[in-house]
């Protein structure tokens, strides 16, 4: 089954705790990108990649990392949480021809 | 990528055909029609694309004007599972979505 996999679903953590969230697709997309959405602003591109070694910043990259050292595997990184980086994620993948985006179930992240 | 315009609400009837409306009036002659909703907060699902013929697939139809400045998502037999925000977005390909603030469509008994 084709799928996009976010880990965790939900994370509490304390303000300045590096933390690290996972995502992993399974069907060879090239694409991959992170998003936050976030109460009356939408869902906003953080971070994407067009392939393995190549990531750009996406509309609000401040205070976040990304890598993509494996095609399927694209974490986001938080080096040191903020609270306002509290909000919902989710990842995505499609194939760079492609019309579908896949994306994963979302992570609900605090930051107190 | 050019700019939709969608109603912040709408109502159905369970059962009756809904009918989202976009206005799309700067696209350009290589981007496409794309729709996405978010039912709850779970992430966005696909729904159905199209370029300039109108689009049919077992979720829904997508009606393209001529002109193609406006479209229509059809959602032909409304359950309450429908109730959802739906998301129209215009691209050339692959890549970058830009979400706006899409509609929220509610499914009523």
């Amino acid at each position: 089954e084709a799928q996009v996999t976010q880990n965790p679903r939900y994370l509490i953590t304390v303000t300045g705790k590096k933390l690290t969230v996972t995502c992993s697709q399974n069907m060879n997309h090239e694409y991959m990108s992170w998003y936050r959405q976030d109460p009356g602003l939408g869902l906003r591109q953080i971070y994407y990649s067009m392939n393995v070694e190549v990531t750009d910043k996406g509309d609000v990259p401040e205070g976040y990392k990304v890598s993509r050292k494996e095609k399927r595997n694209f974490p986001l990184i938080l080096e040191s949480p903020s609270p306002n980086q509290t909000s919902l994620y989710f990842c995505a993948s499609t194939s760079i021809l492609g019309t579908e985006a896949f994306f994963g179930q979302g992570t609900r992240l605090t930051v107190v | 990528d050019a700019k939709t315009t969608q109603p912040p609400s709408m109502d159905c009837a369970e059962g009756r055909a809904a009918n989202l409306p976009c206005n799309h009036s700067t696209i350009s002659g290589n981007e496409y029609v794309y729709w996405y909703r978010q039912i709850h907060s779970q992430g966005p699902q696909y729904i159905i694309h199209g370029l300039k013929n109108n689009e049919t697939n077992e979720m829904a139809s997508l009606i393209i004007t001529e002109d193609r400045k406006s479209s229509t998502l059809i959602l032909p037999h409304a359950t309450l599972r429908d109730t959802a925000v739906y998301y129209c977005i215009v691209r050339v390909g692959g890549g970058k979505l830009i979400f706006g603030q899409g509609t929220t469509l509610q499914v009523k008994p």
